[in-house]
């Protein structure tokens, strides 16, 4: 079956725009991750949705960041005002979280988005 | 909160040869599971095994097994067998139970020919 889709794969922009970056999870799966990583460093969390509730958002670093899920599925972050220091890559996973909190639930991962901020 | 800790930033291995990968947590949870994802230069992360912290038995799967030792907090895996497409940067990561995921700053693993 299809995996984590993440697009743009590539997103170049000047500072002070806007950018959205889109991911789409696996078919069924309940919960949705994002997370940043900068050059030759680890995962940032970013925020996490689960089904209906209320997404975590703690790890959102600055109210320029913001994320929304729609219909249980797509996934989109929000970036206003891009700084260079924004410049990563940004990483979106799934998990379908059956039988939790006691089973595996382990990520699956889209193949980022690389942002560029000039 | 919880932490992982990759103390090796970078690695190497001879192919065919064996390397462990370590890694600690922080945790007072008794239930979490532990996994270990492969980052190879196409920035795909890839499943490598996972491990549940009530289960002893350590996990294999193929030439990739852990050693998992809970009273110590203590998830390294092992390669054996290094092939050269084993080189990638590995993350160990946790989860708890209430589905947050905390990654290490992962390790470089580099396999000489």
């Amino acid at each position: 079956g299809a995996g984590v889709s993440q697009s743009p794969s590539n997103k170049v922009t000047e500072k002070g725009k806007d950018v959205e970056l889109r991911c789409d999870p696996i078919s069924g799966h309940t919960a949705l991750y994002w997370y940043r990583q900068s050059l030759g460093q680890g995962l940032e969390f970013l925020i996490y949705f689960q089904g209906n509730s209320a997404p975590d958002k703690s790890g959102l670093p600055s109210d320029r960041f913001s994320a929304e899920r729609t219909g249980g599925s797509v996934s989109t972050l929000t970036i206003q005002r891009t700084q260079q220091e924004d410049s990563a890559v940004y990483l979106c996973a799934s998990s379908l979280l059956a039988g939790a909190p006691y089973s595996y639930n382990e990520q699956f991962f889209g193949p980022g988005t690389r942002l560029t901020v000039l | 909160a919880q932490t992982v800790t990759q103390s090796q930033p970078e690695m190497s291995v001879q192919e065919a040869e064996t390397v462990t990968l370590s890694c600690t947590y922080d945790t007072s949870e008794s239930d979490y599971y532990l996994f270990w994802y492969k980052q190879p230069p196409s920035r795909q992360m890839i499943l490598v095994i996972r491990q549940e912290a009530y289960k002893q038995q350590n996990a294999t799967e193929n030439r990739f097994s852990v050693n998992f030792q809970k009273a110590a907090k203590s998830f390294s895996l092992k390669i054996s067998d290094s092939q050269l497409g084993d080189a990638a940067m590995y993350f160990c990561a946790y989860r708890n139970t209430g589905n947050q995921f905390y990654f290490g700053t992962g390790t470089s693993l580099t396999v000489i020919p």
